[in-house]
């Protein structure tokens, strides 16, 4: 499995925007960019996820370098309820559907 | 909004006694996961059942741990003997075999002393 590098600490203001980076070198053709999120005592939910181009949802946008060796999630207007563990999982299109999670970006929201 | 059902929320347990934790995932979801996170960590894949058929139990401590899902539906994880070092959450997960969205559940929080 392609391994995954990010920050293992944020923090932020509540009702600004967060950018939270995510480093993924060694990504194949194949390999799709998730994004899922921890809130405390909860178990993890996804977020977001995307090939080559951007994507947008009611969460979140995820913005994908062109040579996709790196992604940004970004929460346009952080509430403290967005405060979470982010984890950045590459996955692969064919075959098994398990996710390999890191450690993942502790982000903490400042009121 | 269908969600995955775990039981129960919390466990303690003295070591070498079975422990055993229950998992119902959403309605028409033919793949189910178990996972364990340690404190501090993400969550680790333990198995991986599509309908009730084991597709991926390479990272499962088969001398310990077993896992089953009768009639593809719901599933059990036990742990026979528990040692101190499976203190952890174990998360059960669900997703449509065609999607890639994994929906969690609320996790099962077990204190073995």
């Amino acid at each position: 499995d392609a391994k995954t590098t990010q920050p293992n600490s944020m923090e932020s203001n509540e009702e600004e925007p967060v950018h939270l980076p995510c480093n993924h070198s060694t990504i194949s053709g194949t390999d799709y960019i998730h994004w899922y999120r921890q809130l405390p005592s909860q178990g993890p939910e996804y977020v977001i996820h995307g090939l080559t181009s951007n994507v947008n949802n009611r969460m979140a946008s995820l913005a994908i370098a062109e040579d996709r060796k790196s992604s940004t999630l970004i929460l346009h207007r952080a509430t403290l309820r967005d405060a979470a563990v982010y984890y950045c999982i590459l996955r692969r299109a064919q075959g098994a559907q398990k996710l390999v999670f890191g450690q993942g970006t502790r982000l903490t929201i400042n009121p | 909004e269908a969600e995955v059902a775990q039981s129960p929320r919390y466990k303690i347990t003295e070591k070498s006694q079975a422990v055993a934790f229950w998992c119902d995932p959403i309605s028409g979801h033919a793949t189910l996961y178990w996972y364990r996170q340690i404190l501090g960590q993400g969550p680790e894949l333990l198995v991986q059942f599509q309908d009730e058929s084991v597709v991926d139990d390479s990272q499962l401590p088969k001398d310990r741990f077993s896992a089953e899902r009768l009639k593809g539906v719901d599933s059990t994880l036990k742990i026979q003997p528990a040692e101190l070092g499976d203190s952890a959450m174990y998360l059960c997960a669900s997703s449509l075999v065609t999607t890639y969205e994994q929906y969690f559940g609320p996790g099962t929080r077990l204190t073995v002393t």
